[in-house]
């Protein structure tokens, strides 16, 4: 079961941050936070994760709480083209296996407005 | 750029043909990974590979094979299509620092149809 709540849908202004917000209040302490998003009929495509500090990357900046129990995804300047479902996902980056797999839940799908 | 190819976007097959799904990884990753995408029931994991010859099933192996002959290659195997495995088939590739998987790189996915 999925381990995190986010909102069903957001609406953003093209050219404006996007911010998903995204809660795991039962986030242990070696879990990790990551993003994925998925493009109407494409696979997954990884964002971005982090554990403890703020990150940040080409596509995007991930804000985690001092508690770690949320965080945001930010998408500094959202196009049309960030129209898409994003998954927010808490999991232990062990040893690969059954254990690793992802386990996307709902997610937030995202519309960008012209 | 991490690339995760497969061979098909979309694929129809009767009932009972067997039916061969495959994905190639241009980063040397080691780990590779099957998934199904179904509406409602998100990602299921059927099959994974840490190493060449290497597999292990996942939650819903059945009715699936796989090989993983080349360190870039991770081919899924339907021995007998039937129509419950009508579903977007999702392969994933994930590098191994020391003993730590990170992220996982996805593949566009194969629209299989079972008619």
């Amino acid at each position: 079961d999925a381990k995190t709540t986010q909102p069903p849908s957001m609406d953003c202004a093209e050219g404006r941050a996007a911010n998903l917000p995204c809660n795991h209040s039962t986030i242990s302490g070696n879990e990790y936070v990551y993003w994925y998003r998925q493009i109407h009929s494409q696979g997954p495509q990884y964002i971005i994760h982090g554990l403890k500090n703020n990150e940040t990357n080409e596509m995007a900046s991930l804000i985690i709480t001092e508690d770690r129990k949320s965080s945001t995804l930010i998408l500094p300047h959202a196009t049309l083209r960030d129209t898409a479902v994003y998954y927010c996902i808490v999991r232990v980056a062990g040893l690969a296996g059954r254990d690793d797999k992802i386990i996307f839940g709902k997610g937030t799908r995202l519309h960008i407005l012209p | 750029d991490v690339k995760v190819t497969q061979s098909s976007r979309y694929l129809v097959k009767r009932t009972g043909e067997k039916v061969f799904l495959e994905c190639v990884q241009d980063m040397d990753h080691e780990n590779m990974f099957w998934y199904r995408q179904d509406p409602g029931l998100g990602l299921r994991l059927i099959y994974f590979s840490y190493d060449v010859k290497m597999k292990e099933k996942g939650d819903i192996p059945e009715g699936y094979s796989v090989s993983r002959e080349k360190k870039e290659r991770f081919s899924l195997i339907l021995e007998s299509a039937s129509t419950n495995q009508t579903s977007m088939y999702l392969c994933a590739s994930s590098p191994t620092s020391g003993r730590i998987v990170y992220e996982q790189y996805f593949g566009p996915g194969t629209r299989l149809t079972v008619t």
